[in-house]
């Protein structure tokens, strides 16, 4: 298994403003997936972060909007620039090569619970 | 890309019943297919898997069944108990993707197991 931190746990936040979530793994991983859950919805993935390179977003998720940062293998960090309501949603980090073992699991971490007002 | 549709959105059943939750998919080529439970303000958690070369896979009380054929795939809980109930949701590989850390998840159903 594999245990992934993330920071903060939850925040309110004002319009307009950004936030940096962080996320360390215990583990040296290639990938780290940021994943959405708005509330009382399922799980979107907004992109994937690679060392070294850019992150790749999937469709509905910009870079400008979402910055990514993987300064080395065990962290990563998102962010949610120029907030507004409909940014509401929990922030999930995700693995699945703890160790290097892919067994399929995705690991998640506990989640950022942001609330825009 | 992959398109995943999941029912019932809401199930709820007796302690000692059994669940049934169904998932279809779109992508015929997809080869990987796990169930996560959601713990109401806790991380989604892999409960059970199945790849395309098996049709059906038990983990004690959970069993997982896939017909390719009809590409669909389903959940089974027997004997239910009331710290079975949470939101489980069905995922499956984007479409044409190698990475299984890339997934569609379904809309989620939430189990209510009443004592």
């Amino acid at each position: 298994s594999a245990v992934i931190s993330q920071k903060p746990s939850r925040d309110i936040c004002q319009r307009g403003t950004s936030l940096t979530i962080q996320c360390q793994v215990d583990s040296q991983v290639t990938m780290m997936f940021w994943y959405r859950q708005q509330p009382g919805q399922s799980l979107t993935l907004i992109a994937t972060a690679n060392q070294g390179s850019e992150a790749t977003y999937e469709s509905g998720f910009v870079i400008d909007k979402f910055p990514i940062s993987r300064p080395n293998l065990t962290f990563s960090t998102l962010t949610v620039s120029n907030m507004s309501p409909e940014d509401s949603s929990i922030y999930l980090c995700s693995v699945n090569t703890p160790s290097g073992r892919n067994t399929g699991e995705l690991f998640f971490g506990e989640g950022s619970r942001l609330t825009v007002l | 890309g992959e398109n995943v549709e999941q029912h019932p959105s809401t199930l709820s059943v007796q302690e000692g019943d059994s669940a049934v939750i169904k998932c279809t998919y779109s992508d015929s080529a997809s080869n990987y297919f796990p169930w996560y439970k959601q713990e109401l303000g806790k991380r989604p958690q892999l409960i059970i898997d199945i790849r395309s070369n098996v049709g059906e896979k038990k983990d004690q009380r959970i069993a997982v069944t896939l017909n390719k054929t009809a590409k669909h795939f389903s959940l089974h809980i027997t004997e239910t108990q009331p710290e079975d109930s949470a939101v489980y949701f069905c995922a499956a590989p984007f479409a044409g993707g190698t990475s299984y850390g890339k997934l569609t998840f379904g809309q989620g159903t939430i189990l209510t197991v009443h004592p």
